[in-house]
């Protein structure tokens, strides 16, 4: 079936460390697939996405490359803030929905 | 532009109590409109979606039913509300088409059954 596995969290960084968010996903066909933010107390905020194969969304400083060959879309960073401490939802879209992981807490220390 | 308005933003009830939360969406026509439920630690579960006026698809049975009375209006209710309803739930719109540009959520409301 269709669904989309995320890596576990909490995922705790110290300030200006370099952060990785692996996510693979399982379907037919070639979803767009999605990257989600939620902020403590708030609604999800999309933060990237990518169409189509060897696609980069970007935003903020994240990135993540659509690998059809892996079938994953990792979410990275180069230098992390402490105002990137939120939830992380790796997601695709299948028959007019969107399907999300389970998401992953990341903190990040000063 | 598009908005999305959910409210209320917090809410308190106590169980056997009903609910009715709303969400509207203002700057687009027949919008898909989807409700969720994120409880405390978890990911997110799809309660309802709606592709139009009067046409709800349920995803998961439970004590909770919506419906759409306007073209931008979604409403999320319960005739009696159990201690398993508390949690936060999300109204979303998707622009189209969907694979471009995904959900567009509401601020949430967090909802507390005592």
């Amino acid at each position: 079936g269709n669904s989309v596995t995320q890596m576990e969290g909490p995922v705790t960084l110290s300030e200006e460390a370099f952060l990785t968010i692996n996510c693979t996903y399982t379907a037919t066909g070639y979803p767009s697939l999605f990257w989600y933010v939620q902020y403590p107390g708030e609604g999800l905020q999309l933060l990237l996405k990518a169409t189509k194969a060897d696609d980069k969304g970007s935003n903020k400083g994240f990135e993540a490359t659509y690998r059809k060959e892996t079938t994953s879309f990792h979410l990275e960073k180069g230098s992390v803030q402490v105002s990137d401490s939120a939830v992380y939802f790796c997601a695709m879209n299948r028959d007019d929905k969107i399907i999300f992981g389970k998401g992953t807490r990341l903190h990040i220390l000063p | 532009s598009q908005t999305i308005h959910q409210w209320p933003a917090t809410l308190v009830q106590p169980v056997g109590s009903p609910l009715s939360l709303e969400c509207t969406v203002e700057g687009t026509s027949n919008p898909n409109l989807y409700w969720y439920r994120q409880a405390a630690g978890r990911g997110l579960q799809l309660l309802f979606y709606s592709v139009g006026i009067g046409q709800i698809s349920s995803e998961v049975p439970q004590n909770l039913s919506a419906s759409r009375p306007q073209d931008r209006q979604f409403i999320l209710s319960s005739k009696k509300l159990l201690l398993s309803d508390s949690g936060f739930y999300l109204c979303a719109w998707n622009g189209q088409p969907l694979a471009n540009y995904g959900y567009t959520f509401g601020s949430g409301t967090r909802l507390t059954v005592v």
